[in-house]
């Protein structure tokens, strides 16, 4: 079946710019994260959703950055005024379970490599 | 210190040998454990999950040491194709967030 698509795949945008990053996760799945990856880092937590509902936002490092998942399904990160900083690769990821039940394994997208000039 | 912990290597080993990496967790309370793989350039796709009583998955096997607060994966047999990056999560519970690793770097060599 359909894993989890992220468009685009490559974004380039300049410093200041607003830009909206996509997640659609595996069908069925209530669980959706969104994590920053740098190079040669491993990916930081940015924040979970269960269903429409954002339980954890800690993640996010500046107000600049929104998440929303408004019906529960397809998942848009947005990152206002962009900063060099920003560059990174943003993954989202998905599973069936809420994350409360502990064990569930999380499907990743091929992630959106996010370059700011 | 750092949520979790482990050593970016790289670690270069031949095709046929036995390799391992531990990953420290600094929270007590930590519930479940995973080890993650990623391809360069690609997404992090589970690998296993750690078990309290350790568990093994054909060459790969999970060790999970509570008291001392760290996860070990083993690999025997290596395979060219094993060179990854591999990567540790630990999850507290709840609705906390999960925590990867910085991950480490395996290339091994013909």
């Amino acid at each position: 079946g359909a894993g989890v698509s992220q468009s685009p795949r490559y974004k380039v945008a300049k410093r200041g710019q607003d830009v909206a990053l996509r997640c659609d996760p595996i069908s069925g799945h209530v669980s959706l994260f969104w994590y920053q990856q740098a190079l040669g880092q491993g990916p930081e937590f940015l924040t979970y959703f269960q269903n429409e509902a954002q339980l954890d936002k800690s993640g996010l490092p500046s107000d600049r950055f929104f998440a929303e998942r408004p019906e529960g399904s397809v998942s848009t990160l947005k990152i206002q005024r962009t900063q060099q900083e920003d560059s990174a690769v943003y993954l989202c990821a998905s599973s069936l379970a809420p994350k409360g039940a502990g064990t569930d394994t999380q499907y990743f997208g091929p992630g959106t490599r996010l370059t700011v000039l | 210190r750092k949520e979790v912990e482990q050593d970016p290597g790289p670690f270069n080993v031949p095709e046929g040998a036995t390799v391992a990496f531990n990953c420290t967790y600094s929270n007590s309370a930590s519930q479940s454990f995973f080890w993650y793989r990623q391809d360069c350039r690609k997404e992090p796709k589970l690998l296993m999950s750690v078990y309290s009583s350790g568990n093994e998955d054909g060459r790969f096997t999970a060790q999970l040491n509570r008291a001392s607060q760290y996860i070990s994966l083993l690999i025997r047999d290596s395979k060219l194709s094993d060179s990854a990056t591999y990567l540790c999560v630990v999850w507290v519970g709840g609705y906390q967030k999960v925590t990867f690793g910085t991950g480490t770097k395996l290339q091994v060599i013909p």
